[in-house]
């Protein structure tokens, strides 16, 4: 069974602070790991997708990495605003288990 | 291009009633997901559909709730009877494949209150 971990589970920045968000799981055999944001009362909003055989994949200010061998992901995000403030939320999907998410990670930006 | 969407978007219910859900995908997507998060945590997936098959029900509480993909498009989700531990957010997703390395679009969810 995948276990999807989020650290730290809260975080409070001022702005302009650059920023890295931690994902690990347990099971490496994934397809892909997607990165969301997920703003007070709303759906979720797809960031970055990072399919297994990538290393990274970029979106403006945030860069997602993906380490398989050793079950990370990182979400780095640069000159961080008061309109990232949302909690942000790692899935990985694998052939062998289903679409699996982490508790997520509540970040307050403020000015 | 329109998202997923899901109606409705709050419903309150007295405990032992029954409450559905309803989910239109993208279009032209496949996989269809049915979530429940809980508040303070990440979504759990209830069930996944490949066009109106079902992929996954493993964590489908299937005493009491239910779910029907009608002609591999749209989708409803059934509580019943409903119990205060369900009170949660119910988000509907979809994505173009089943598993393989395609993104799932969410819709806005439907917050349900069992009191």
């Amino acid at each position: 069974k995948q276990e999807v971990t989020q650290i730290p589970a809260a975080l409070s920045v001022p702005e302009g602070e650059n920023l890295v968000l931690n994902c690990s799981f347990t099971d490496s055999a994934i397809y892909n790991l997607q990165w969301f944001r997920q703003d007070p009362g709303k759906g979720l909003t797809s960031l970055l997708l990072i399919q297994s055989s990538q290393r990274e994949q970029t979106s403006g200010r945030l860069n997602a990495s993906l380490d398989k061998s050793s079950g990370r992901s990182t979400l780095y995000i640069a000159a961080s605003q008061p309109g990232d403030s949302a909690t942000y939320l790692c899935a990985t999907s694998g052939g062998s288990y289903i679409p699996t998410f982490g508790r997520g990670t509540s970040l307050i930006v403020h000015p | 291009e329109a998202g997923v969407a899901q109606s409705p978007r709050y419903k309150i219910i007295e405990k032992r009633q029954s409450v559905a859900f309803w989910c239109n995908p993208i279009s032209g997507h496949a996989t269809l997901y049915w979530y429940q998060q809980i508040l303070g945590q990440g979504p759990k997936l209830l069930i996944q559909f490949q066009n109106n098959g079902v992929v996954d029900d493993s964590q489908l509480p299937k005493d009491r709730f239910s779910a029907e993909r009608l002609k591999g498009v749209d989708s409803t989700l059934k509580i019943q009877p409903a119990k205060l531990e369900d009170s949660a957010v119910y988000l509907c997703a979809s994505s173009l494949f089943h598993t393989m390395n395609t993104e799932a679009f969410f819709g806005q969810g439907t917050r349900l209150t069992v009191v």
